[in-house]
């Protein structure tokens, strides 16, 4: 069965630093999506990415945050100078067409030290 | 106030009970999703519902759009159910998901 896949499955980065995460969406999925979830709260909407660029992006994807999906298979988030507040689980999903069923990656835990 | 309601925000139930958990929304959709996560942390999609019933071996979600509610029933319940279910919604004309609390479940053998 196909899935979503992430790596690393946790990153250990100090602050300042750049970190990239990377997903793999199912392949002929057209809607790619980055949440996060801080421990103990609830998963939070990113952005979205439909058609090689950003559909939509929540307040928290500020100028710090970007997306790239730079070979037709990896989808990344970039995060250009990680802050402690930036620890969290991200997970990339995909879907095929826009309201369809979400299909989650097993999720990159990003620890800023 | 929370776009996207759930209750209970915990519960816990012996082996075989029949389980609800609701989700209340305040925004017109498109699509509302549950999600079970995995104590690992894992998310898998249930359901994505945008209007009536649907039905899944022993987990039945149900829509109603007029009154922006929506439930997850459990019938039979296992210990294997334990874990975090979420409802998630798409608001209409948007590509972005709001996420709830989420419904801590426990089921005791």
């Amino acid at each position: 069965e196909p899935e979503v896949t992430q790596t690393p499955s946790h990153q250990v980065t100090q602050m300042g630093q750049e970190v990239i995460l990377r997903c793999v969406p199912i392949s002929n999925h057209l809607y790619f999506y980055w949440y996060r979830q801080i421990l103990g709260q609830k998963v939070e909407f990113l952005v979205s990415f439909y058609n090689n660029e950003i559909s939509e992006k929540s307040e928290i994807f500020d100028d710090q945050f970007s997306v790239e999906r730079p070979d037709g298979s990896n989808f990344t988030l970039k995060i250009r100078s990680t802050k402690l507040e930036d620890s969290a689980m991200y997970f990339c999903a995909s879907i095929l067409f826009g309201a369809g069923e979400q299909f989650f990656g097993p999720g990159t835990r990003l620890t800023v030290l | 106030k929370n776009e996207v309601e759930q209750s209970p925000q915990n519960l816990t139930a012996q082996e075989g009970e029949f389980i609800t958990i609701n989700c209340s929304y305040s925004v017109g959709i498109s699509a509302l999703h549950w999600l079970q996560q995995h104590p690992g942390g894992g998310i898998v999609s249930l359901f994505m519902l945008s209007s009536g019933k649907k039905k899944h071996g022993r987990l039945i979600a149900t829509i109603n759009i007029q009154e922006k509610h929506s439930s997850l029933h459990i019938t039979a319940s296992h210990p294997r159910d334990s874990a975090v279910y979420i409802c998630a919604v798409a608001p209409s004309g948007t590509y972005k998901y709001i996420f709830g609390t989420g419904t801590r479940l426990k089921v005791l053998a």
